[in-house]
């Protein structure tokens, strides 16, 4: 099974800063890496699929990047509602697998 | 408005069978494939299994010899079974709607059913 890293564990930041979440594959998984928001009460969101393309609806602080076994979530200018909980999950191969999970906490 | 909604038994008791439903709504299963995932206490994403719009199954080799997904496209429903529970299965069950066109992407979850494995 292809393992996926994500890093830092947790990340605390201030809103309108920017911060970086990174996930990492065990092998290449070419471009299919997506990106999930997942906070208490509501449906686990889809933000980015194929490393970086956005999905429709989600708002263009959100970016994604890296191809291989690299990839990156950026959110600029972060707002209040993007505290939360985020995941990687490679969508190459089977079994489709999931990072451990960011928390993105306020500072 | 896409929806999905799991339901089933908060408690199952250990070695018993799992049956989960997930009830779709603003969308076709004869167009759009289902995938369960699932999230143990305390731990991550764990991807489970499909439906295929075309009816065609895959699951995860870790859990292959003890789940089923089957459907009921007239009732809009996806269903899950797994048997011979134990604690550590204990967590949240979602039921997810796979992106069109593009391989195993979910674009929408249901909230999820909890499930608690426990004498």
């Amino acid at each position: 099974d292809v393992q996926m890293t994500q890093s830092p564990y947790n990340l605390a930041a201030s809103p309108g800063e920017s911060v970086s979440i990174n996930c990492k594959a065990s092998k290449s998984i070419s471009k299919y890496l997506a990106w999930y928001q997942q906070k208490p009460g509501k449906a686990n969101k889809l933000l980015i699929y194929d490393g970086s393309t956005l999905q429709s609806g989600i708002p263009s602080r959100f970016s994604g990047s890296g191809s291989g076994t690299d990839f990156t979530l950026t959110i600029r200018s972060l707002e209040p509602e993007d505290f939360g909980l985020y995941y990687c999950q490679q969508h190459n191969e089977y079994p489709y697998t999931f990072g451990a999970g960011t928390k993105l906490e306020l500072k | 408005q896409v929806q999905l909604t799991e339901s089933g038994p908060g408690l199952v008791h250990p070695s018993e069978t799992l049956s989960l439903t997930c009830t779709v709504s603003g969308f076709s299963l004869t167009g759009y494939s289902v995938y369960w995932v699932r999230q143990p206490s305390g731990k991550g994403l764990e991807w489970m299994g499909r439906m295929r719009y075309n009816g065609d199954t895959s699951y995860n080799s870790a859990l292959k010899s003890r789940l089923s997904i089957s459907r009921d496209t007239s009732k809009n429903q996806v269903f899950l079974k797994m048997n011979s529970l134990q604690t550590d299965d204990t967590g949240t069950y979602y039921c997810t709607r796979a992106r069109r066109g593009t391989r195993a992407v979910m674009d929408a979850w249901g909230q999820g059913a909890s499930v608690t494995v426990s004498s």
